[in-house]
């Protein structure tokens, strides 16, 4: 069955320094893959999605994510943070029937 | 981008009560919505899809009888959790779908989620 791992429970980074939310994920074929950002109070908002060609995915917000197939990964970067983004991310991959089946989410925290 | 709304936002209730929650797609009308829990420090796990007009589709180990949905309109989705008792202390949350024919084709807006304390 398809499954996606978040290593990191909680991650804390400085405003104005870069980020890297790590996704791993279990698939058997050609993965399709989501990153969602939810913030307080607010529902799951789609970030960027990874079907098919390019491997580096470009998303709202300034956030990219690069799909690397030897690796199983998608990991979400974005060269600057802002405060705004603090946030629990979760990735996610299309897990048959068109079904989303998610990791448990990475918590950002943003120190001023 | 399109906004669907939840009520309530949180709840808390006896054991062996119904709880009743909405769904709302505000500026769209959500051919499926879809229904996922959320238990502390996991991932979201799909409960049920509900297309409009008709019943309910659930997820293998979801019972049916326990967790009624109804998607009476085009607009709103009703979970009630019946009977409820702690271990169906969780956060709820729904998305909806403006086609319906699934996450590659069509994009799912999510709610912000309603926290259900069972005492």
């Amino acid at each position: 069955a398809q499954s996606v791992t978040q290593p990191d429970i909680h991650i804390t980074v400085s405003e104005g320094a870069s980020l890297e939310l790590r996704c791993n994920y279990s698939y058997g074929a050609t993965p399709y893959l989501f990153w969602y950002v939810q913030s307080p109070g607010q529902g799951l908002q789609l970030l960027l999605k990874y079907f098919s060609g390019d491997t580096l995915v470009q998303g709202i917000k300034g956030f990219e994510a690069e799909f690397k197939r030897s690796q199983s990964s998608f990991n979400l970067r974005k060269p600057s943070v802002h405060w705004s983004d603090a946030a629990e991310y979760f990735c996610a991959v299309e897990g048959g029937s068109e079904k989303l089946v998610f990791g448990k989410g990475t918590k950002l925290t943003v120190n001023p | 981008g399109a906004v669907v709304s939840q009520h309530p936002s949180w709840v808390i209730c006896k054991s062996g009560t119904s709880v009743k929650i909405e769904c709302r797609s505000l500026d769209f009308q959500a051919t499926t919505m879809f229904w996922y829990r959320q238990f502390p420090k996991q991932s979201l796990m799909l409960m049920a899809t509900s297309n409009e007009g008709s019943k309910a589709t659930y997820e293998q180990g979801v019972e049916k009888d326990k967790f009624l949905i109804n998607h009476a309109s085009l607009t709103l989705s009703t979970l009630t959790v019946t009977s409820a008792h702690p271990e169906d202390s969780s956060f709820y949350i729904c998305s909806a779908s403006l086609t319906g024919k699934g996450v590659l084709s069509d994009e799912q807006f999510f709610g912000p989620g309603t926290r259900l304390t069972v005492l």
